[in-house]
């Protein structure tokens, strides 16, 4: 069964500080990694997407990795500020002959920027 | 920012009545999706449509219907609502999938239902 694993669930750091948030997922054949940033009651929101091929995207402050051999990947926020206060979650897609394109969500990792 | 947009952003109503939750897209993607989101918890896909005429329940069970009959627009309905019902139902769009394929997301419908 496809599954997409987050850590931690949530996380509270000081405004100005970096953060590293997890995903590791069982999802095949692998197509794509996205992380979105999903702020409460709002739809989420792309911040970078990643190939097989591709071992690293940044987005502003954030950075993503992807190791495809170890199926993890990591969004790095680099100098956290208090807007970066949402939800972060990892979906990843599966190549799929039909379906809805086979993408399944991690439940997210909350983080709260404190002042 | 996407051009993806819902109606209402809140509703509260009573169980038994009927609802209708609007999406509309105007970036003429053919493939659209209900997603059905718990305080805290994994978007769930309850629908998706690969375009006009074509519907599909998704991997959790829903009470809920939806249509397509204009790629633009892919409403979703429950014929009676029951508290069981409150949740925030979130719809998406994307363009056939390539391997960069981005699904864009409404802002999202928070049901509440008494």
């Amino acid at each position: 069964k496809n599954q997409v694993e987050q850590s931690p669930q949530s996380l509270i750091i000081l405004e100005g500080k970096n953060c590293t948030l997890q995903c590791n997922y069982t999802v095949s054949p692998f197509s794509n990694l996205r992380w979105y940033k999903q702020d409460t009651g709002r739809g989420p929101v792309s911040l970078t997407i990643m190939t097989f091929s591709e071992n690293t995207k940044s987005n502003g402050r954030y950075t993503a990795t992807l190791d495809a051999d170890t199926k993890q990947s990591s969004l790095h926020i680099t100098a956290s500020q208090l807007s970066d206060s949402a939800s972060y979650i990892c979906v990843v897609s599966a190549v799929s002959g039909g379906g809805a394109d086979g993408l399944t969500f991690g439940k997210g990792t909350h983080l709260i920027i404190q002042p | 920012e996407a051009d993806i947009y819902q109606t209402p952003r809140y509703l509260v109503i009573g169980t038994g009545k009927k609802i209708t939750l609007e999406c509309s897209q105007t970036m003429g993607h053919d493939k659209m999706y209900w997603y059905q989101q718990d305080p805290g918890m994994e978007l769930h896909l309850i629908h998706y449509s690969y375009g006009v005429n074509s519907t599909e329940k998704g991997d959790l069970s829903s009470e809920s219907t939806v249509s397509r009959i204009r790629t633009e627009h892919f409403p979703l309905t429950l014929e009676s609502a029951r508290p069981s019902h409150t949740s925030q139902y979130l719809c998406a769009s994307s363009e056939v999938q390539s391997m960069n394929t981005e699904a864009f997301f409404g802002q999202g419908t928070r049901l509440t239902v008494v």
